[in-house]
C-alpha cells in the first residue's frame, strides 16, 4: 500500500518554542494532505486540509497563526507549532490523498509533541 | 463537523470470540464508510470500507454491515485474536473529509 512517512515521531520542546513536522508521501502525490490532532484516548480531529500551492483549510476553533501549514509540493506538506506551550502536547498525524480522485486516505504513523 | 456515533467504547472479549462496534451517522451525504484500527503510539491503518449501495462487505475475519435505512453500519471481527487488541475507528465520509467516531478499546483475552 501507499507510504506515507511523518517525521520527527516524537518531539520534546520547551515552552514558546516552534516544532516543525513534516508529512511526505513517498510513493504517491498528494494533491490534498489532512492534519490531526488527537489527545489520550480521543479520537482525531481535524485541524486543516492542506493543498498544494494553496492556503490551508483550518477548522473551526483551530488557530492559524499558531499551526503553520505549508504544502509546497506535491510529496511534502509541514506544519509548524509556533510558540508551542503545554496546552499543545498531543500527538499530531497527518494523511495523503493520491492526487487521481481517490477516497482511500494514508496516514502518517504521528509525532507525540511534549511541550515543557 | 457533523458527527458519527460509535459503541461501545470499550470492549473486552475472549480469544476466538467475535468483537461487534457499531457506529451511526447523521449525514446522509456520506458516502464512505471505512473502518481503522489504531496501536499505541502508530497513525491509524485502513482495515476495510464499505459503500451505502452494499449491506455486506467481508475480508478475512472482518465483516462491515451497512444499514442505509437506519444510518448505521457495524464491524463484526470474528475469531478474535489477542493481537486484534487495539483501538478502532469509524469514520464516514464525502470526498476526502472524514469525520471519526469516537473510538472503541478493543481487548481479546487469551
Amino acid at each position: 500500500g501507499a507510504v506515507v512517512s511523518q517525521h520527527p515521531s516524537w518531539v520534546i520542546c520547551k515552552s514558546g518554542t516552534s516544532v516543525k513536522i513534516e508529512c511526505r508521501s513517498l510513493d504517491f502525490q498528494a494533491t490534498t494532505m489532512f492534519w490531526y490532532r488527537q489527545f489520550p484516548k480521543q479520537s482525531l480531529m481535524l485541524m486543516a486540509t492542506s493543498n498544494e500551492g494553496s492556503k490551508a483549510t483550518y477548522e473551526q476553533g483551530v488557530e492559524k497563526d499558531k499551526f503553520l501549514i505549508n504544502h509546497a509540493s506535491l510529496t511534502l506538506s509541514t506544519l509548524t507549532v509556533t510558540s508551542a506551550h503545554p496546552e499543545d502536547s498531543s500527538f499530531y498525524i497527518c494523511s495523503a490523498t493520491p492526487t487521481v480522485p481517490s477516497e482511500k486516505l494514508f496516514f502518517g504513523s504521528g509525532t507525540q509533541l511534549s511541550v515543557l | 463537523q457533523q458527527q458519527v456515533k460509535q459503541s461501545p467504547q470499550s470492549l473486552i472479549v475472549q480469544k476466538g470470540g467475535i468483537s461487534i462496534i457499531n457506529c451511526a451517522y447523521e449525514n446522509t451525504a456520506f458516502d464512505y464508510f471505512p473502518w481503522y484500527q489504531q496501536f499505541p503510539g502508530k497513525g491509524p491503518a485502513l482495515l476495510i470500507a464499505i459503500r451505502p449501495d452494499v449491506s455486506e462487505k467481508k475480508e478475512g475475519r472482518f465483516t462491515i454491515s451497512f444499514n442505509k435505512s437506519a444510518k448505521q453500519f457495524s464491524l463484526h471481527i470474528m475469531d478474535s485474536q489477542p493481537g486484534d487488541s487495539a483501538t478502532y475507528f469509524c469514520a464516514a465520509s464525502s470526498g476526502s473529509r472524514l469525520t471519526f467516531g469516537e473510538g472503541t478499546q478493543l481487548t481479546v483475552n487469551p
